[in-house]
């Protein structure tokens, strides 16, 4: 594809729920991350694979973030018992080589998280 | 612990004026410095990046200078145009797979 891509762009959903947003990197990009950017902030990291491995989570909130790249492509981030503090834009990047953040990052357009 | 901060919150200039963006960051083992450009409700987008054995370097009205003994570096951009109006923010890795990203600039470019 032509650049990376998120889906759904916009995601509703009731305190409680379970959410998975998707991410699509360009093909062959090896890094993959992904943000957590709520409004008037900079990107704050959450997680990086290199190709399958999830090498760094640190950044993840809780144990209520999981996030997985089983094939080394597309990847899922899955927020299980979603609060309202985890309502934010949530954004994906991906880089050509495995020392990702220190090579231009290519990001989605992102997935709008609305808690209610 | 890893930080970065930058200067000023917000920038408003004229058309056809200059604007600089200045960031600190603390950890040394940084070595790769990107600025990137977002357009409200969009992605951000990189617009320049500098690596730590180059002080400096241009593309066209953007440049981006690099101080790493003192641990800063800058965003200059020359005849501001009103497309240039947007939020900027820079970054910088303190480990080879962590970004950590500035709190940002909101420019506005009056016509």
């Amino acid at each position: 594809g032509a650049g990376v891509s998120q889906s759904p762009r916009y995601k509703v959903a009731k305190r409680g729920q379970d959410v998975a947003l998707r991410c699509d990197p360009i093909s062959g990009h090896v890094s993959l991350f992904w943000y957590q950017q709520a409004l008037g902030q900079g990107p704050e990291f959450l997680t990086y694979f290199q190709n399958e491995a999830q090498l760094d989570k640190s950044g993840l909130p809780s144990d209520r973030f999981f996030a997985e790249r089983p094939e080394g492509s597309v990847s899922t981030l899955k927020i299980q018992r979603t609060q309202k503090e985890d309502s934010a834009v949530y954004l994906c990047a991906s880089s050509p080589v495995g020392i990702g953040a220190r090579q231009p990052q290519h990001f989605g357009d992102g997935t709008r998280l609305s808690i209610l | 612990g890893e930080n970065v901060e930058q200067h000023p919150s917000t920038l408003s200039v004229q058309e056809g004026d200059s604007a600089v963006i200045k960031c600190t960051y603390s950890d040394s083992a940084s070595n790769y410095f990107p600025w990137y450009k977002q357009e409200l409700g969009k992605r951000p987008q990189l617009i320049i990046d500098i690596r730590s054995n180059v002080g400096e370097k241009k593309d066209q009205r953007i440049a981006v200078t690099l101080n790493k003994t003192a641990k800063h570096f800058s965003l200059h951009i020359t005849e501001t145009q009103p497309e240039d109006s947007a939020v900027y923010f820079c970054a910088a890795p303190p480990k080879a797979d962590k970004l950590i990203f500035g709190t940002g600039t909101r420019l506005q470019v009056f016509p």
